[in-house]
């Protein structure tokens, strides 16, 4: 069966540039999440969806992030405009319970 | 708030080494508790996982028993192999669900 997929693997953007990156879950996952892992503060929960609707977004950072799940199958997180400080690795996760949750390879961003 | 606290890396061992990482928690209730491993580049990946007191996760030789009367979820194997090089995270689902919560995760490394 196929993993979490997420797209692009890598990324390079300038300073001020929207970025899009994009999630396919497991089939028959309910819930989704986004995480964001840096060095200085490890990994960060942003936000996660059950059933495509958001349920906590407590940790996206400030007005510039947003997420949205059209339907079951596809997630975006988008970032506009994009500063240095979001450099990152930014990883989707799904789940079918919840709770034990598996994740995908992950999007380097880089801002410049 | 819950929280998970892992014992600082690097870890330096030989192989055929015996390994322990310490994981504690805090948490409300009766949270699911788990660990999962990063090979470099990679996403995260489940390792074990035990969702009641005194329950005892095991998978690819490495064990870890939920203690409630410590609150700890303590990662061991016997014999590390030079292919366990990796980031090693305990992280803790609340009894609710819905979230991951990681500790800042333990780098090893296993020297042949």
């Amino acid at each position: 069966d196929a993993g979490v997929i997420q797209s692009p693997r890598h990324e390079v953007t300038e300073m001020g540039q929207e970025v899009t990156l994009r999630c396919k879950p497991i089939s028959g996952h309910d819930y989704l999440f986004w995480y964001r892992q840096t060095m200085m503060r490890g990994l960060e929960l942003l936000i996660y969806f059950n059933n495509n609707v958001p349920i906590d977004d407590s940790g996206m950072p400030e007005d510039r992030f947003s997420a949205k799940m059209p339907n079951a199958s596809f997630s975006t997180l988008k970032i506009q405009p994009s500063e240095p400080r979001d450099s990152a690795v930014y990883f989707c996760a799904s789940s079918f319970t919840g709770i034990e949750q598996y994740f995908g390879p992950g999007t380097r961003l880089t801002v410049t | 708030g819950d929280s998970v606290t892992q014992m600082e890396g690097p870890v330096t061992l030989s192989e055929e080494a015996f390994l322990t990482i310490n994981c504690t928690y805090t948490a409300t209730g009766y949270p699911s508790l788990f660990w999962y491993v990063q090979y470099p580049g990679e996403g995260l990946q489940l390792l074990l996982k035990a969702t009641k007191a005194d329950d005892k996760g095991s998978n690819k030789g490495f064990e870890a028993t939920y203690r409630k009367e410590t609150t700890s979820f303590h990662l061991e194997k016997g014999s590390v192999q030079v292919s366990d090089s990796a980031v090693y995270f305990c992280a803790l689902s609340p009894s609710q669900g819905g979230k991951l919560i990681f500790g800042q995760g333990t780098e090893l490394s296993v020297k042949p």
